[in-house]
């Protein structure tokens, strides 16, 4: 398994502003990904962080909204731009074993006002 | 287009009661399929997949390629499994595809 830590765990933001989450694991790991979880609704994903070159983003997210950076095997950091209420959301940073299963950690809550 | 369906949003069982929580799927591939749970004020975690075919908790889930299904199933539900059940399709390496969740509510 992996232990995965999050800062900050929560945060209320002016919109226009910018945030950066860290992400942080406690041995390497090749895949790390970036969640979001809306109110109310389901976890999806945002992008993955790739070691060494440009994240992949998934549909509906590009990267000068939500820059990533994977400078290691064992760091992330997920930054959220020009940020609007509609960016009030749980982001979650989730890593891979080598294997199929996904371990998470505990979420930045982030309100914008 | 993968995707995975969990149509109850909230379940709501006495305890001591069976409880199915029901997840559907769409994928071309060979699917590979988690019950992700969250407690209350806790980081979503692993409660059981289908390859492992484990039981975790009293916890059993079938996959049915037939029908395309992975419920997860409880004989009997207990006080402390009340919290958000997260059905998820495995896309890549640690990449996940996760229905929207059914809140399960157990009561006295």
């Amino acid at each position: 398994s992996a232990v995965i830590s999050q800062k900050p765990s929560r945060d209320i933001c002016q919109r226009g502003t910018s945030l950066t989450i860290q992400c942080q694991v406690d041995s390497q790991v090749t895949m790390m990904f970036w969640y979001r979880q809306q109110p109310g609704q389901s976890l999806t994903l945002i992008a993955t962080a790739n070691q060494g070159s440009e994240a992949t983003y998934e549909s509906g997210f590009v990267i000068d909204k939500f820059p990533i950076s994977r400078p290691n095997l064992t760091f992330s950091t997920l930054t959220v731009s020009n940020m609007s209420p509609e960016d009030s959301s749980i982001y979650l940073c989730s890593v891979g074993n080598g294997d199929t299963e996904a371990f998470f950690g505990q979420g930045t809550r982030l309100t914008v006002v | 287009a993968q995707r995975v369906t969990q149509p109850e949003k909230l379940l709501s069982v006495f305890k001591g009661a069976p409880v199915e929580l029901k997840c559907n799927y769409s994928y071309s591939g060979s699917p590979e399929l988690f019950w992700y749970v969250q407690y209350s004020r806790q980081r979503l975690q692993l409660l059981l997949r289908h390859i492992s075919r484990e039981s975790i908790k009293g916890f059993t889930a079938d996959l049915n390629k037939g029908e395309t299904s992975f419920h997860l199933k409880k004989p009997f539900a207990q006080e402390e499994d009340s919290a958000m059940y997260y059905c998820a399709l495995s896309l890549s390496w640690g990449k996940l595809q996760f229905g929207a969740g059914t809140q399960v509510v157990v009561t006295p």
